[in-house]
């Protein structure tokens, strides 16, 4: 199939702690894997991608590890801040060639102050 | 602004009419899609441009939708004959096909309909 699986569907976290979302997929062939941000009542946006010819990428306090054996991803978040509440939508496409993108259905997180 | 733009922002229509809306994409964005979102749901692909072509369109796309992007800047999408179950955001967005097919998308902020 072609379906993203993301899970879980809500964290609650304490400020300061690590929050880890996580995201199989069923096309081998897929080859990019971006993660999304989405505030309430705004737009989606892009807070870090990996393509796989990587295991591992990082921007400051986010990482994202790819393990294309077991086909899954998963978002890695330290040292967590309140404004860090959102949902995020992890994705894949579906082959190595077309445009679009199979989004997995949303982790509400929420940072505790 | 130069990022991804929406018209109109909501919709509310009653069952059986007829809506268009409008996207245009980052201007030198030369790949646009279409998606749906309804609550509690990541976006659903719907239909995909790159410049005028319309290279795929998903199953979810009825026959009562239909998708233009005539001159390969900004694209329009209609709904025929809408339903309730056409209630949802509808997200554009653009991004560059340079540097092979994988670049960041990024999305207007959505036309809201609601169908009564």
């Amino acid at each position: 199939g072609e379906n993203v699986e993301q899970h879980p569907s809500t964290l609650s976290v304490q400020e300061g702690d690590s929050a880890v979302i996580k995201c199989t997929y069923s096309d081998s062939a897929s080859n990019y894997f971006p993660w999304y941000k989405q505030e309430l009542g705004k737009r989606p946006q892009l807070i870090i991608d990996i393509r796989s010819n990587v295991g591992e990428k990082k921007d400051q306090r986010i990482a994202v590890t790819l393990n294309k054996t077991a086909k899954h991803f998963s978002l890695h978040i330290t040292e967590t801040q309140p404004e860090d509440s959102a949902v995020y939508f992890c994705a894949a496409p579906r082959g190595s060639t077309l445009g679009r993108l199979y989004f997995g259905r949303g982790t509400q997180l929420t940072v505790w102050p | 602004d130069t990022g991804v733009s929406q018209d109109p922002r909501h919709k509310i229509t009653k069952r059986g009419q007829n809506v268009t809306f409008r996207c245009d994409p980052i201007s030198e964005h030369n790949r646009l899609y279409w998606y749906r979102q309804t609550l509690g749901q990541g976006p659903e692909f719907l239909t995909y441009f790159q410049n005028e072509a319309q290279l795929e369109k998903s199953r979810l796309l009825s026959d009562r939708f239909s998708a233009e992007r005539p001159k390969g800047s900004f694209s329009t999408l209609e709904i025929q004959r809408t339903e309730q179950g056409d209630s949802a955001m509808y997200l554009c967005a653009s991004s560059l096909a340079a540097g092979g097919p994988y670049n960041e998308q990024f999305f207007g902020p959505g036309t809201r309909l609601t169908v009564l």
